[in-house]
């Protein structure tokens, strides 16, 4: 079966520190990858993507390398700020074909709580 | 566009009531499909749907259950609730293989 692997937190920062999330992932065919935050109190929200081998993707500041031969999705942002403080989730999805169309069912990591001190 | 919708936001039960959550999807959206976050069990899929049908069921038992509408408006049941139910219950619907998540329903059962 599918699963995500990430670092367990929670994961404290000075501000404008430097930082890495890790996450692995087994998967069956060829899954798409993303990152998704969730600040407290709300829902998540996808922070990024990537859907093939070495895609990086990005947004407000982080990247993630699809990186196929490692099986791995490390999230990473140069300068982080308080306002980033929230929990990181990494999760993979492969299509399942239906007659009504492609459908996305993710796995998700556990999360990883970040805190960012000023 | 108003995103994704779910009500109620926070209610309360006891053991062996049961509850039912609603979950609005953005406007043109025919997939919607549902989550429980635990901090023991992180996030578990439960179902999807598209076009009133349930495409995907996750492995939940099935005091849980699920519907559709023809507006794409989606319902959540959970019968008999246990103390182990409570949750965040979340909602998405999705666009070309992108979840878009509602704020959720926070369900406490005592």
């Amino acid at each position: 079966g599918n699963s995500v692997t990430q670092m367990e937190g929670p994961v404290t920062l000075s501000e404008e520190a430097f930082l890495t999330i890790n996450c692995t992932y087994t998967a069956t065919g060829y899954p798409s990858l993303f990152w998704y935050v969730q600040y407290p109190g709300e829902g998540l929200q996808l922070l990024l993507k990537a859907t093939k081998a070495d895609d990086k993707g990005s947004n407000k500041g982080f990247e993630a390398t699809y990186r196929k031969e490692t099986t791995s999705f490390h999230l990473e942002k140069g300068s982080v700020q308080v306002s980033d403080s929230a929990v990181y989730f990494c999760a993979l999805s492969v299509p399942v074909s239906h007659a009504s169309g492609g459908s996305y069912i993710p796995t998700f990591g556990r999360g990883t709580s970040l805190i960012v001190h000023p | 566009k108003a995103g994704v919708t779910q009500t109620p936001r926070y209610l309360i039960k006891t053991r062996g009531q049961q509850v039912t959550l609603s979950c609005s999807p953005i406007s043109g959206h025919r997939s919607v499909s549902w989550y429980q976050q635990t901090p023991g069990q992180g996030l578990q899929f439960l179902f999807e749907y598209f076009s009133e049908t349930q495409r995907n069921k996750g492995n939940f038992p099935g005091r849980f259950s699920g519907r559709q509408f023809s507006n794409s408006r989606s319902e959540m049941n959970v019968s008999t609730l246990e103390l182990g139910d409570s949750a965040l219950y979340l909602c998405a619907s999705t666009d070309a293989g992108e979840l878009f998540f509602g704020e959720g329903s926070r369900l406490t059962v005592l």
